[in-house]
């Protein structure tokens, strides 16, 4: 109940194109859901996060879809760039984060 | 403004060894955090203080892993036997409060087990 199940595990994508990472998870009682990136040698940094009375929010590229009755939310990358190559972590919260398994994201020039 | 500050940022041990790892949290985070992030995975929570409080330390391997937070502020995480298996980034967090708040990351103490 406590698992955020993530994937893809990697994705590489064409420059400008659309990036697409889901997430699912079980526990209901989850209120919090952001998406944390990572470069190498780095910490997970905070990207974008979303309430479960939101369906969807946007920040520059970065989409969060959020569908509540289906237990899942995505990432959506708009106009990928080399840049944004790392690993996306999603990841739920009450009154702890659990963090998804991980994507890493290859952006080809 | 200062992140959140860990060190060292490298460690080798050996197995059965002891090690320890120190954080500065954000000046005026009153929660902090630590996580275990083997390489593939996403970070696993060990510990998490509030203040100098313990709030939730049920990952936390306690016959080998202790930490501790003196007055509210530095936190130390200490392992003590290492096991080859206790190999991973270990990422000191903080935040303001919880729940819902930004948490933020140091950039990791990064250990091998030999």
């Amino acid at each position: 109940q406590q698992q955020v199940k993530q994937s893809p595990q990697s994705l590489i994508v064409q420059k400008g194109g659309i990036s697409i990472i889901n997430c699912a998870y079980e526990n209901t009682a989850f209120d919090y859901f952001p998406w944390y990136q990572q470069f190498p040698g780095k910490g997970p940094a905070l990207l974008i996060a979303i309430r479960p009375d939101v369906s969807e929010k946007k920040e520059g590229r970065f989409t969060i879809s959020f569908n509540k009755s289906a237990k899942q939310f995505s990432l959506h990358i708009m106009d990928s760039q080399p840049g944004d190559s790392a690993t996306y972590f999603c990841a739920a919260s009450l009154n702890k984060l659990v963090f998804g398994a991980g994507t890493i994201l290859r952006v080809k020039s | 403004e200062a992140g959140v500050a860990q060190s060292p940022r490298y460690k080798i041990i050996e197995k059965r060894q002891s090690v320890a790892f120190w954080c500065n949290p954000i000046s005026g985070h009153a929660t902090l955090y630590w996580y275990q992030q083997i390489l593939g995975q996403g970070p696993k929570l060990l510990i998490q203080f509030q203040n100098n409080g313990v709030v939730d330390d049920s990952q936390l391997p306690k016959d080998r892993f202790s930490a501790e937070r003196l007055k509210g502020v530095d936190s130390t995480l200490k392992i003590q036997p290492a096991k080859l298996e206790d190999s991973a980034v270990y990422l000191c967090a903080s935040s303001l409060s919880v729940p819902g708040n930004t948490i933020y990351f140091g950039e990791g103490s990064w250990l091998t087990v030999v």
